[in-house]
C-alpha cells in the first residue's frame, strides 16, 4: 500500500509567478484535500476534490485552484503568487466520509 | 477567528510520565475531533479521534477525553516515550454532508526527555 506522495518537495518562486504542485493519493482513496500550513500555524483547509469536482472550499481566493484526475492524483495551482503564499502545502487523501486522512510530506513553497 | 485553540505552544515531560495536551474549541457545531502527530519534514499522522457522542476514547498509550459542555478536549499519553516527541495538532470537523474539512489548532510541541 503506497502512501501519499507530493512533488516537488521544495520550490522557490518569484512574486507574480504561477506554480503547480502535484500529489498522488494513497491507493484506494477517492478524495483529496489540500491544506496550507504557514510557519507557526496549523494546517488550513484550501479545498477538497471528490469525483474530479471541487467538494468544499476554505477561505482562499480564486487564484488557488485545483484538479483531480481519474486516477485520484491531484494538482494545486496558484496564480499571481504573493509573498504570503510562502508556506508548506499539504495534500491529504481519504475515503469519502472518512476524516482519517493520510497526509503527504508536503511541498515547501517560498515566494521571493 | 480561531475556532480551535491549543494554548500551550510547547510541553516538556520526563520519559515514563504522563503527557497531557489540551485543546479548546468555540464552534458548538463541531461533532468529531482528531489528534494528529507531526515529525519534522513529514506530514501529519492520524493518531486518535473521538465522536461528540462519546467522552473518552482509548488506543494503547493514547486516550482522548472530550468535555462538550466546556468545549474542551485533551490527549493523554501514558507512559510518555522519547519517540513521542513531535508537534501534536488538535483538529475538529462540523457535521457531514459536504467536504470532510478539518479545522486545526496551531499545535503543541511535545518534548519527552530521557
Amino acid at each position: 500500500e503506497t502512501g501519499v506522495t507530493q512533488s516537488p518537495t521544495h520550490l522557490i518562486k518569484t512574486r507574480g509567478q504561477q506554480v503547480t504542485l502535484r500529489c498522488s493519493s494513497q491507493s484506494g482513496h477517492n478524495t483529496v484535500s489540500w491544506y496550507q500550513q504557514a510557519l507557526g500555524q496549523g494546517p488550513q483547509f484550501i479545498f477538497q476534490y471528490y469525483r474530479e469536482e471541487e467538494n468544499g472550499r476554505g477561505n482562499f481566493p480564486p487564484r488557488f485552484s485545483g484538479l483531480q484526475f481519474p486516477n485520484y492524483s491531484s494538482e494545486l495551482n496558484v496564480n499571481a503568487l504573493e509573498l504570503d503564499d510562502s508556506a508548506l502545502y499539504l495534500c491529504a487523501s481519504s475515503f469519502k466520509g472518512n476524516y482519517g486522512y493520510t497526509f503527504g510530506s508536503g511541498t515547501r513553497l517560498t515566494v521571493v | 477567528d480561531q475556532q480551535v485553540k491549543q494554548n500551550s505552544p510547547s510541553l516538556s515531560v520526563q520519559e515514563g510520565r504522563i503527557s497531557i495536551l489540551n485543546c479548546d474549541y468555540t464552534n458548538s457545531m463541531f461533532d468529531y475531533f482528531l489528534w494528529y502527530k507531526k515529525y519534522p519534514a513529514e506530514g501529519p499522522t492520524f493518531l486518535i479521534s473521538i465522536s461528540s457522542i462519546k467522552d473518552k476514547n482509548e488506543d494503547g498509550r493514547f486516550t482522548v477525553f472530550l468535555n462538550k459542555s466546556a468545549k474542551h478536549l485533551s490527549l493523554h499519553i501514558v507512559p510518555s516515550q522519547p519517540g513521542d516527541s513531535a508537534v501534536y495538532f488538535c483538529a475538529a470537523s462540523a457535521p457531514r454532508g459536504g467536504s470532510e474539512k478539518l479545522v486545526f489548532g496551531k499545535g503543541t510541541k511535545l518534548t519527552v526527555n530521557p
